[in-house]
């Protein structure tokens, strides 16, 4: 089993839709990342949390340490949302960064 | 643009051979963090450098091997390639990225190495 599990896997929606990502990690975290990879490959961080919930634009990223989960919303969703969003945990103890495998979302107009 | 830097972007190369590439952090961060992102196993810490000093180790095989220079760019090496290898290559950087201090991580956009 890994480490850190995200579904789905696999997302599509229509534009304006509320978009949930959902990520779950084994492990003692000091940190929890999410990542978002556009088709070209760059990779742009856009949250890093260690508690409660942060909020940019339309994204919002919660975390619940005692339950080992973390939620990626996207409100009113726009095709050039469309990436593959990763989760990514810093192990309290090697301080590494353990990767999910991603979700890929696609918006459609 | 997260202010990382890496060369080159694409990389072609053969089996057997060996390949330099650099990452020039932003400017103050003393953290350099190499990732590998493959087709089968997603993205994999590599290994990570501060001020000069390896800080951590992940998954980085035996013909892999990276520094930090005093400018505080970091190079990653790749030897006696082999197809397995290729894949998409990021370097991050961070402010600090001392152990229990979690810092915000800027990547790099990537070098893609093609090993045929």
């Amino acid at each position: 089993k890994n480490e850190v599990e995200q579904s789905p896997q696999n997302l599509t929606a229509q534009e304006g839709e509320f978009i949930t990502i959902n990520c779950s990690y084994s492990v003692g975290i000091s940190a929890l990342h999410w990542l978002q990879q556009h088709p070209g490959g760059g990779i742009v961080s856009l949250f890093m949390l260690s508690s409660g919930k942060k909020k940019h634009g339309r994204l919002i990223a919660t975390i619940n340490i005692q339950e080992k989960h973390s939620s990626l919303h996207i409100t009113a969703s726009h095709p050039r949302d469309s990436a593959v969003y990763i989760c990514a945990v810093r192990n309290g103890v090697t301080d590494k960064l353990i990767f999910g495998t991603g979700t890929r979302l696609q918006v459609f107009p | 643009d997260s202010g990382v830097t890496q060369t080159p972007k694409h990389l072609i190369t053969a089996t057997g051979q060996r390949v330099t590439l650099r990452c020039s952090p932003r400017s103050g961060d003393l953290s350099v963090y190499w990732y590998q992102q493959s087709l089968d196993q997603g993205l994999q810490f590599l290994i990570q450098y501060y001020n000069g000093e390896e800080r951590a180790k992940g998954n980085i095989l035996e013909r892999f091997s990276a520094q930090q220079f005093p400018d505080l760019h970091s190079e990653l090496n790749l030897s006696s390639l082999e197809l397995g290898d290729s894949a998409l290559y990021f370097c991050a950087s961070s402010p600090r990225g001392l152990a229990g201090v979690s810092n915000e991580q800027y990547f790099g956009p990537g070098t893609r190495l093609t090993v045929t």
